[in-house]
């Protein structure tokens, strides 16, 4: 089965602090995605990866950056946290030709 | 570009009752699609997909046809349980762009 971890399932932070959540795939899936979920938003696409090193912007990237140095590994960075940013983040994978998988999502809230 | 509407929830039903949520696509070409399922605090979870027009996917009681002549996908359950309480979203992959539907809320009460 494929597997997408995250690295914290609830975190807290204050203001201004920078934040990293991580995302680790185990099937060697070439494309990665960061997701922010928010009530009545639906599903919103900060920012994606389809190769090592490679990022995209999505539809929201203000505001945080990612890493992507390993293929298995794909890293959302809050630069410097704000209120607004409270939310669920997703991080999802797959191949170029297959159905998107999920890790369970980190809870952000930021006080 | 691709896109997904899917109906707006929340939807509430009791249990034993029939279920369709109604998702229509645009896109070129020949999109594969999908249902997924979010249960409370956890991530998506692929429910079913389709990936040429006509197929049916089906899981868990749950049934989607591909519908080109239409650009449809609707989900449909014969008798919901409490257990399907959850957040459903239809999706679509052209390529290698992948849409979300904003998602329907299904409450089923007992």
């Amino acid at each position: 089965d494929v597997k997408v971890t995250q690295s914290s399932r609830y975190l807290v932070k204050r203001t201004g602090e920078k934040v990293f959540l991580e995302c680790v795939q185990d099937m060697d899936h070439e494309n990665m995605f960061w997701y922010r979920q928010d009530p009545g938003l639906g599903l919103r696409l900060i920012y994606f990866s389809y190769d090592v090193k490679m990022k995209e912007k999505g539809d929201i990237p203000e505001g945080y950056s990612v890493s992507r140095e390993k293929k298995e590994r794909f890293s959302l960075i809050l630069e410097s946290a704000s209120t607004n940013q409270t939310s669920m983040y997703l991080c999802a994978s797959r191949r170029t030709v297959s159905e998107q998988f999920f890790g369970p999502g980190t809870r952000l809230t930021v006080l | 570009g691709n896109s997904v509407t899917q109906m707006e929830g929340p939807v509430t039903l009791s249990e034993e009752a029939f279920l369709t949520i109604n998702c229509t696509y645009t896109a070129t070409g020949y999109p594969s699609l999908f249902w997924y399922v979010q249960y409370p605090g956890e991530g998506l979870q692929l429910l079913l997909k389709a990936t040429k027009a006509d197929d049916k996917g089906s899981n868990k009681g749950f049934e989607a046809t591909y519908r080109k002549e239409t650009t449809s996908f609707h989900l449909e359950k014969g008798s919901v349980q409490v257990s399907d309480s959850a957040v459903y979203f239809c999706a679509l992959r052209n390529n290698n762009d992948m849409r979300f539907g904003a998602g329907t809320r299904l409450t089923v009460k007992p």
